[in-house]
C-alpha cells in the first residue's frame, strides 16, 4: 500500500523567512512519481513539481527548491524568502502505474502555510 | 488550452436528492480522474477514465455514485440519494498519457 505523510499541519512564518515543508512517503514499488501541489484559498490545486523515483537530483525553481532523498523516503519542499502570496495549503502526493493502479494520486493531509507581512 | 472546467462550482441540496456534476477536461487529455476532498484532508481518489472506459474505481465509490465519460470527452459524476456525509469538494483532473494531472476548481457540495 502507498501512503504519504505530511507531519506539519500548520506553519506560520513572517515574510522573507525561509520555510521547509516535510513529506515522507511509503511504497513498495520501485517506479513511482512524487508531486507537490499548492491549494490557495480559491480551492484549485496548482501543480508545482513532479519527480520520478529514478531521478534524485534536487531541483530549484526561483524561490522554490525540492530535496528528494530515497534513503529516507522524503521529498521536502523549501520556499526561500517567503511572501504573503505563498500562503496556501501545500500537498505532497505519490502515484504509481503498476499493480492495477492507473496513476491516481495519493495525497498527504497537507500543510497550511501562513506567511504574515 | 482553457484548463479543466467544472460545473457547478457550488451545489446545495437536501438529503435524499440526486445531484450531477460535470467536468470538461483539457482537450486531447485522454485520462480523467475524480477525487473527493473533505475539510482539512487531502483529496482522495474516486475513479479514473481512459478515454470513455472507466478503468478504476475506489472503494469510496459506493453504489450511490456513478460516473460516465461518453465519447471520451466531458465526464459526469452523479450521486443518488445524497447523505450529509457526501458533503465535500469534488475535484476533477485530466492528464495526457502518464503525465501530470491538472485540476479544475472543483464543485463544493453541501447536503442539508
Amino acid at each position: 500500500a502507498q501512503k504519504v505523510t505530511q507531519a506539519q499541519t500548520e506553519i506560520s512564518v513572517v515574510e522573507k523567512e525561509d520555510v521547509t515543508l516535510d513529506c515522507v512517503y511509503e511504497t513498495r514499488d520501485t517506479t513511482y512519481y512524487l508531486f507537490w501541489y499548492k491549494q490557495p484559498p480559491s480551492g484549485e490545486l496548482v501543480f508545482l513539481i513532479r519527480r520520478n523515483s529514478f531521478d534524485e537530483q534536487n531541483e530549484i525553481s526561483g524561490r522554490y527548491s525540492w530535496n528528494f532523498q530515497k534513503s529516507t523516503s522524503s521529498f521536502n519542499f523549501t520556499i526561500t524568502a517567503s511572501q504573503v502570496v505563498d500562503s496556501a495549503v501545500y500537498f505532497c502526493a505519490l502515484s504509481v502505474f503498476y499493480g492495477g493502479s492507473q496513476g491516481n494520486l495519493i495525497f498527504g493531509k497537507g500543510t497550511k502555510l501562513s506567511v504574515k507581512p | 488550452d482553457t484548463g479543466v472546467s467544472q460545473d457547478p462550482r457550488h451545489k446545495i441540496t437536501k438529503r435524499g436528492q440526486n445531484v450531477t456534476f460535470r467536468c470538461d477536461p483539457i482537450s486531447e487529455h485522454n485520462r480523467l480522474y475524480w477525487y473527493r476532498q473533505t475539510l482539512g484532508q487531502g483529496p482522495e481518489f474516486l475513479t479514473y477514465f481512459q478515454n470513455e472506459a472507466q478503468l478504476e474505481k475506489s472503494r469510496l465509490l459506493s453504489d450511490r455514485f456513478s460516473a460516465e465519460r461518453p465519447k471520451g470527452s466531458f465526464s459526469t459524476l452523479e450521486i443518488q440519494r445524497t447523505e450529509q456525509g457526501d458533503s465535500a469538494m469534488y475535484l476533477c483532473a485530466s492528464s495526457p498519457a502518464k503525465n501530470i494531472q491538472y485540476f479544475g476548481a472543483g464543485t463544493r457540495l453541501s447536503v442539508l
